[in-house]
């Protein structure tokens, strides 16, 4: 059974860097077809997609974090990981990671890390 | 961008009810169309795919129709365990998005 589980820092000053992994465990993170991905869900709001990457590097954004986002893959830990530079209040919210077989859907999830941007 | 607008916001029903809900997207999206179910506290479940393929261990009183840029969410028939949140996603193009959610109370 495919599981994955978010670490990081759960509290982040304004201005700094968020930073978080992703740990995939019951399948190797080098699967073909397999695309990794973050989506974050403000406090009582919807969901947001943030970008995916593949096992070889390649990545897709969203084109509103783009400048501030960078995700990477290390395959010899099995993991993933998200930096989201300059944070302000509005990063504030739920971070999943989550897996998406051909790039497209969210079948399996992380259980969700709370970050919270605040002085 | 793709545009997902669910309706309604939120939706009063009692067990046993047939529940609608419905996903217009802001441009043809074919039938690249996910359904998700999200718990107070826990992470969403991906109950549908390609707007009708039910998903591994997911009820079969889900049923999803659609194609083009309107999608319906059906359940036949509520169970308690059903009170939850939906949300669909279009995956027909990047970025990805997702609608604002149904609240099933």
């Amino acid at each position: 059974q495919l599981q994955l589980q978010e670490s990081g820092s759960g509290l982040v000053k304004p201005s700094q860097t968020l930073a978080l992994t992703c740990t995939v465990s019951g399948d190797s993170i080098s699967s073909i077809g397999h695309y990794w991905s973050w989506i974050r869900q403000h406090p009582g709001k919807g969901l947001e997609w943030i970008g995916n990457i593949y096992y070889n590097g390649l990545t897709y954004y969203s084109p509103s974090l783009e400048t501030r986002l960078t995700i990477s893959v290390d395959t010899s830990k099995n993991q993933f990981s998200l930096k989201l530079n300059s944070v302000t209040a509005a990063d504030t919210a739920i971070y999943y990671c989550a897996t998406a077989p051909n790039s497209a859907y969210f079948d399996y999830w992380g259980q969700g890390t709370l970050v919270t941007v605040s002085s | 961008d793709i545009q997902m607008t669910q309706s309604p916001s939120s939706v009063p029903a009692s067990v046993g009810d047939r529940v609608t809900i419905t996903c217009r997207a802001s441009q043809d999206i074919d039938n690249w169309l996910a359904w998700y179910q999200q718990k107070p506290g826990k992470a969403p479940k991906l109950l549908i795919h390609t707007a009708s393929t039910l998903w591994y261990g997911a009820p079969s009183r889900f049923s999803g129709t659609g194609s083009g840029t309107d999608f319906t969410l059906t359940i036949s028939s509520l169970q308690p365990e059903d009170f939850a949140t939906y949300f669909c996603q279009q995956a027909n193009s990047f970025p990805r998005s997702f609608g604002g959610g149904t609240k099933v109370e």
